[in-house]
């Protein structure tokens, strides 16, 4: 079973701030498998990249995903009040079995 | 459009059984997979399994199989997540969650997501 390493698990910032959250892979995953959600209190989920880079329809431009093999990276360009949430990273194998990572809480400095 | 819709949430006892619910009001529910995630209370997201309601092609995770039974209707376009005899540890939100998968890309991810369903076992 890969295991999917998030880092780190808080990171404090302002707003307009840049946010860059890391997911690291315990062995070479597929970067098509690789993707990202935002989680806020009390709600689902939420899709934002897939595919490592794509992102998911409706999300603004200041998300974007990055990395290969087993480094992969989420990066917020600049920080808006809507974006302090949980942010995980997930895998899926050939078999299509799935990870997450632990999360990552973004919250405001 | 997908639109998934879970069943309410229950408060059990140990040893209970439980069968809770997940409803595609808006697509043809034999065409993807269908993925269960726990969510324990302040803790991550965890993968349980997925079913094909088209031909009922199940997978779990390790860490879930033999401790719960995914299955589908696809008459009522409806999975279920099932468990025989509960436990307080099984206390969590449940979600489920539309798996994508392309065969020709590899994209693999969850689009569509049900609102939740939180179990509470408590004696």
């Amino acid at each position: 079973e890969i295991v999917l390493t998030q880092s780190p698990g808080t990171l404090s910032l302002s707003l307009g701030e840049r946010a860059t959250l890391s997911c690291r892979a315990s062995q070479s995953v597929s970067s098509s498998s690789l993707a990202w959600y935002q989680q806020n209190p009390g709600q689902a989920p939420r899709l934002l990249i897939y595919g490592a880079s794509r992102r998911a329809t409706g999300i603004p431009d200041r998300f974007s995903g990055s990395g290969s093999g087993t480094d992969f990276t989420l990066t917020i360009s600049r920080l808006e009040p809507e974006d302090f949430a949980v942010y995980y990273c997930q895998q899926c194998g050939n078999s299509l079995g799935c990870s997450f990572g632990q999360g990552t809480k973004l919250e405001i400095k | 459009e997908v639109q998934l819709v879970q069943s309410g949430a229950e408060v059990k006892m140990p040893g209970e059984s439980l069968r809770i619910s997940c409803t595609d009001s808006g697509h043809t529910f034999t065409d993807y997979w269908i993925a269960w995630v726990r969510q324990m209370p302040g803790k991550g997201l965890e993968w349980m399994g997925i079913i094909y309601p088209g031909d009922s092609d199940t997978r779990y995770s390790p860490s879930f199989e033999g401790q719960v039974t995914i299955s589908a209707d696809k008459s009522i376009s409806t999975a279920y997540l099932q468990w025989s005899s509960l436990k307080a540890s099984d206390s969590a939100m449940y979600y489920c969650a539309r798996q994508y998968y392309n065969i020709l890309t590899g994209h693999s991810y969850f689009d569509y997501w049900g609102q939740g369903t939180l179990v509470t076992v408590s004696s």
